[in-house]
């Protein structure tokens, strides 16, 4: 049973370009989340899709953006790329529904803007 | 807004000794709490989850208790090796946003032989 995957592993972007990242879930598994993890910070909270929708987004400007498929996977999106958006995006996935379920991540895509 | 302080920040240690994580989180309306460990530059893998409604998780040599009413968390680690050198990071899942994680910023551990 495979995990969490996100692709690419890692990705070397310019200021101003766009960037897309991929997630599949974890099988069984319809809720998926993305975080961003500094250097040397915890995970923050970008947003999350279930049923093909943003539930809930956290403090990050519209630049950053999202969708999710039928198949439950998902993409981030990030325009206009700033230095300070360097960073390690993690996905993670649950299970189906609206409850309080354990999450479970994939590896990370590192990203690093120059 | 929640917020989660993980102390110590970095932790150094002998092979085989005993020890303790503390995690403490300002809104107690929480769902769960998740452990998780981060080796270098790589994802996160879930140590163990304390429900809301649950004091304490245990699986192998780690053990977790939570203390809701007073927002704290604890990871007890018996008899530490070098291979359980890594960042854990505490994670709670509460208030009027489910699903969302809220997380500390580490502890980083080194278990030296």
């Amino acid at each position: 049973d495979a995990g969490v995957t996100q692709s690419p592993t890692h990705l070397i972007k310019t200021r101003g370009q766009q960037v897309t990242l991929r997630c599949s879930p974890k099988s069984g598994h319809d809720t998926v989340s993305w975080y961003q993890q500094a250097l040397g910070q915890g995970p923050q909270f970008i947003f999350q899709y279930y049923e093909e929708e943003e539930r809930q987004r956290g403090n990050f400007p519209d630049r950053f953006s999202g969708h999710q498929f039928p198949n439950y996977s998902s993409e981030l999106n990030v325009n206009a790329l700033l230095l300070g958006d360097s960073a390690l995006y993690l996905c993670a996935s649950s299970l189906p529904g609206l409850r309080s379920y354990e999450q479970y991540f994939g590896p990370g895509t590192r990203l690093t803007v120059t | 807004k929640q917020e989660v302080t993980q102390i110590p920040a970095a932790l150094s240690v002998p092979e085989g000794e005993n020890l303790v994580l503390n995690c403490s989180f300002t809104d107690s309306a929480i769902y769960n709490l998740q452990w998780f460990r981060q080796d270098p530059g790589k994802g996160l893998t879930s140590l163990l989850l304390i429900q809301s409604s649950q004091r304490e998780q245990t699986s192998g040599r780690l053990n977790a208790s939570l203390d809701k009413s007073s927002g704290r968390s604890t990871l007890y680690i018996a008899a530490s090796q070098p291979g359980d050198s890594a960042t854990y990071l505490c994670a709670v899942e509460g208030g009027s946003t489910l699903g969302r994680l809220y997380f500390g910023r580490g502890t980083q551990l080194t278990v030296w032989p």
